[in-house]
């Protein structure tokens, strides 16, 4: 089974600091995306990437960058964190049928529930 | 226009009962329909997957699919509390990836 490990479950920081979020995908799988899920708006697609060193932005990139040095690791970082960004963090990982394609089925992680204070 | 409407619940129902779960979309271009189940404090897990109208049977779960009305339903057969979840409708079509409906929160009352 493809796995997608989020190193942080739970991370609590201040408005202002910087965050990074881990992703780790054991499968080789070309696609892997960050999402956001939060009551009542559902999961919405922060950026995804389809290549090493490869990104592109999802529905609502505002405030939030992603680095992809080797296939396998897809980072999120929160340049400077605010209230508003406290949700929960799901990263996923998809083979490739054409990056952003509908057919592909996701492999989420646990997530990463970040609080801002 | 991508939304899909899914009722977020909860939606409570007695052990052994068959539970329907339904989405609609807008979207006619849409083929690709999936099924994820989100237990609580975890990631969402693939249940379904279908391409096609009609009806796809796995175990106690059924999904069903009508591209003329943009109706998508996963139907559960004797229902347990282990089934207790959010259970997430996934739809996506062409190269604009995959749109979520917000989840249905189900108890299963033991």
């Amino acid at each position: 089974d493809v796995k997608v490990t989020q190193s942080s479950r739970y991370l609590v920081k201040r408005t202002g600091e910087k965050v990074f979020l881990e992703c780790v995908q054991d499968m080789d799988h070309e696609n892997m995306f960050w999402y956001r899920q939060d009551p009542g708006l559902g999961l919405r697609l922060i950026y995804f990437s389809y290549d090493v060193k490869m990104k592109e932005k999802g529905d609502i990139p505002e405030g939030y960058s992603v680095s992809r040095e080797k296939k396998e690791r897809f980072s999120l970082i929160l340049e400077s964190a605010s209230t508003n960004q406290t949700s929960m963090y799901l990263c996923a990982s998809s083979l490739n049928f054409g990056g952003l394609s509908g057919a592909n089925v996701l492999t989420f992680g646990a997530g990463s529930r970040l609080t801002v204070l | 226009q991508k939304e899909v409407e899914q009722d977020p619940g909860p939606l409570s129902v007695p052990e052994g009962a068959i539970v329907s779960l339904n989405c609609t979309y807008s979207n006619s271009a849409f083929q690709y329909f999936m099924w994820y189940r989100q237990y609580s404090r975890k990631g969402p897990e693939l249940l379904m997957y279908t391409y096609s109208s009609g009806n796809k049977e796995d175990g106690r779960f059924t999904a069903q699919v009508d591209k003329s009305s943009k109706y998508i339903s996963l139907f559960i057969r004797d229902s347990q509390p282990s089934d207790s979840a959010t259970y997430l409708c996934a739809i996506g079509g062409g190269a604009d990836g995959l749109t979520f409906g917000k989840g249905t929160h189900l108890i299963i009352q033991p």
